[in-house]
């Protein structure tokens, strides 16, 4: 089935430590996207990226990063300069350069710092 | 830079009432989506509204977009218990999607 997955489901990091949240979709989807959501707030965005290799900043990109060696998959590493990195981490993906650009979600990865 | 707001943030009703959720955004857009959350689980894609106008619906659900007053809003009509859930709008726009904060909705019996 076509979908998006996101792994692992749950991760826990100790302070300093530098982790990997896995995205992979096989959608066809050109654009993929990292959010952030804090409990009872909204989305906020991290990093987007639109093609392979290429990749912007969101709007709290600080202490994290990203690669997009390719389509499929687009991993978010959470480096130990993100101060407070207990979240609840989604993906997403759509098409792009079209007019309907719905993005469609992962189940995300929740991140607690031990 | 684009802003999106919802409101009300929070809303508590009784079932088989009528309400609004609104959310406004603050540039030009012709691409809005609306999504609903389930507590501890990810965003489940409602409705996309693709030009000025557009009003879809799905059972006790409707969203209509106003591109010239940058406003979407969504309408429960006879509320349920089973739409208890947490409503988003987002925001198409050089190439981000960018959401609102959220319309958290609880529904008493």
């Amino acid at each position: 089935d076509g979908g998006i997955t996101q792994s692992p489901k749950y991760l826990f990091r100790k302070e300093g430590q530098n982790v990997t949240l896995s995205c992979e979709q096989n959608l066809n989807h050109d654009a993929m996207y990292w959010y952030r959501q804090d409990p009872g707030q909204g989305l906020r965005l991290i990093y987007y990226s639109q093609i392979v290799n290429d990749f912007q900043k969101g709007d709290i990109a600080e202490g994290y990063s990203v690669s997009r060696e390719k389509k499929e998959s687009f991993p978010l590493t959470v480096t130990s300069a993100q101060k407070n990195p207990t979240a609840f981490y989604l993906c997403a993906s759509s098409i792009w350069q079209t007019m309907n650009t719905e993005a469609f979600f992962g189940q995300g990865t929740r991140l607690t710092v031990v | 830079e684009l802003k999106v707001e919802q409101n009300p943030l929070f809303l508590s009703m009784q079932e088989g009432k009528n309400y609004t959720i609104y959310c406004n955004y603050s540039t030009t857009s012709d691409r809005l989506y609306w999504y609903r959350q389930d507590p501890g689980k990810s965003l489940e894609s409602l409705f996309v509204l693709l030009s000025n106008g557009a009003v879809k619906q799905e059972g006790r659900l409707m969203a209509s977009l106003d591109t010239k007053a940058r406003l979407s809003t969504l309408h429960i009509t006879a509320a349920v218990h089973d739409l208890s859930a947490t409503y988003f709008c987002a925001v198409d726009r050089d190439d981000k999607i960018i959401f609102g904060k959220g319309t958290r909705l609880h529904i008493l019996p």
